[in-house]
């Protein structure tokens, strides 16, 4: 079974602020992709990344897939109180007909004004 | 990217009753659908998959007489929970796996549906 641990769980920061959310797994996935998410709508993809080492850069958020694609990293800068939300990444495989996507527990992220 | 609908968006219904809930693909077809649920604050969990014309797999521990799913065809997905108790409350998602490229897939969510068992 593939695990995607995500971290931190909650962070509450003000605005202006820099972050960093983490996922990390000892499987290898791939593509690895993050979604944001606001209460009672479902997840909005940001990226999907596929390549180990990628780096895509979404104005303010810059998301990276290790190396080995075992781990992926979203940076925000200057946060803003509209990036408030539940942040999720998701590994997939590439299992073909038995393709699913694995869910990291999802960061909570709060930006104050 | 593509677009996912769902339908209803909230739905509130007696303990005991069934519940369809309607998941369309819109611009394109989906091969493989996935339903997933989700409690406040927490990730997604993923229920079942279902191929257009096979059977849906279930993920361990998810009744598959009491979550029915239909993939009727690549553009609409169906999930029935049968004899609904208040347990069964959740935000319930649909998502479809859209393969552009070559080990460039990615996976498109509905909006959600709310469904609150009395």
């Amino acid at each position: 079974t593939q695990l995607l641990e995500q971290s931190p769980q909650f962070l509450s920061i003000q605005e202006g602020e820099n972050l960093t959310v983490y996922c990390n797994s000892s499987s290898v996935f791939s593509s690895l992709q993050w979604y944001r998410q606001e209460p009672g709508e479902g997840p909005v993809l940001l990226v999907t990344v596929v390549t180990g080492g990628e780096v895509k850069k979404l104005k303010r958020l810059t998301f990276q897939f290790g190396d080995a694609r075992k781990d992926s990293s979203l940076h925000i800068t200057a946060a803003q109180p509209g990036d408030t939300g539940l942040y999720l990444c998701a590994g997939g495989n590439s299992g073909g007909s038995n393709y699913k996507l694995t869910f990291g527990k999802g960061t909570l992220l709060t930006v104050n004004p | 990217g593509a677009v996912v609908s769902q339908h209803p968006s909230w739905v509130i219904c007696k303990s005991g009753t069934s519940v369809k809930i309607e998941c369309r693909f819109l611009d394109f077809q989906a091969t493989t659908m996935f339903w997933y649920r989700q409690f406040p604050k927490q990730s997604l969990m993923l229920m079942a998959t279902s191929n257009e014309g096979s059977k849906a797999t279930y993920e361990q521990g998810v009744e598959k007489d009491k979550f029915l799913i239909n993939h009727a065809s690549l553009t609409l997905s169906t999930l029935t929970v049968t004899s609904a108790h208040p347990e069964d409350s959740s935000f319930y998602i649909c998502s479809a796996r859209a393969v552009w490229t070559f080990r460039t897939d990615t996976q498109y969510f509905g909006p959600g549906t709310r469904l609150t068992v009395l």
